[in-house]
């Protein structure tokens, strides 16, 4: 069954501008991970964040957790043409055997020159 | 060059055949994965092996089988069963069993007339 859920499911914006995207997830987890999949490929990890942390950089990309609120947001900051992509969550519950993540449906980012 | 790889990029077959998706890692990883990803869904998880002859059952193994004879492969099998088996298949591999970053391979695209 699929724990978190990316809100919106799409996203337009124009090159320069910031995009943020959400993620809501059900149960406790141990951390939380966001992908980027250009249409087609495979997936690619973009950034991992622990339970007990609250935010996370990476490049133009900004990750914070609220473990209060069950949700994660992911913004990347001066978007770029090439950063069109679907970008997913998956987490990793906290409860059973802590052997895969469960990925959400995604959220559409189109980034336009 | 580390990675992962799957093969074919395309397949077709016809109802009722069993078909083979390949996928390789060179990347010493323990544990790999295979997911499932229909059009604008998220993944959804076939079946894990945490390490060699090993593997077990994810959200929706009904009609796929899987072998781990070596560390480096691990591949699907769609069998006839599978009532609706045209999807995109992406394999994934991780350094060990836990909530690690996962690497995913390009996919293979299978489509059933």
């Amino acid at each position: 069954s699929q724990q978190g859920e990316e809100d919106p499911q799409a996203l337009s914006i124009q090159e320069g501008e910031n995009a943020t995207m959400n993620c809501s997830y059900k149960t406790s987890i141990n951390n939380l991970q966001w992908y980027r999949q250009n249409s087609g490929r495979g997936l690619v990890h973009l950034i991992l964040i622990r339970s007990n942390e609250r935010e996370k950089h990476s490049g133009r990309l900004r990750v914070t957790l609220d473990t209060s609120k069950k949700s994660s947001s992911l913004l990347i900051t001066a978007s770029r043409a090439a950063d069109t992509a679907s970008y997913f969550c998956a987490t990793d519950p906290a409860q059973g055997g802590s052997e895969k993540l469960v990925f959400g449906k995604g959220t559409k980012l189109t980034v336009n020159p | 060059d580390g990675g992962i790889t799957q093969s074919p990029k395309y397949l077709f077959r016809k109802e009722g055949q069993n078909v083979t998706l390949s996928c390789e890692q060179n990347l010493n990883h323990d544990a790999m994965y295979w997911y499932r990803q229909d059009p604008g869904q998220g993944l959804r998880l076939i079946y894990y092996s945490q390490i060699v002859n090993d593997f077990q059952k994810g959200d929706i193994a009904e009609g796929y089988s899987v072998s781990r004879e070596k560390k480096e492969s691990f591949p699907l099998t769609v069998t006839s069963a599978q009532k609706n088996p045209t999807a995109f298949y992406l394999c994934a591999s991780s350094i060990a069993r836990g909530p690690y970053e996962q690497y995913f391979g390009p996919g293979t695209r299978l489509t059933v007339t």
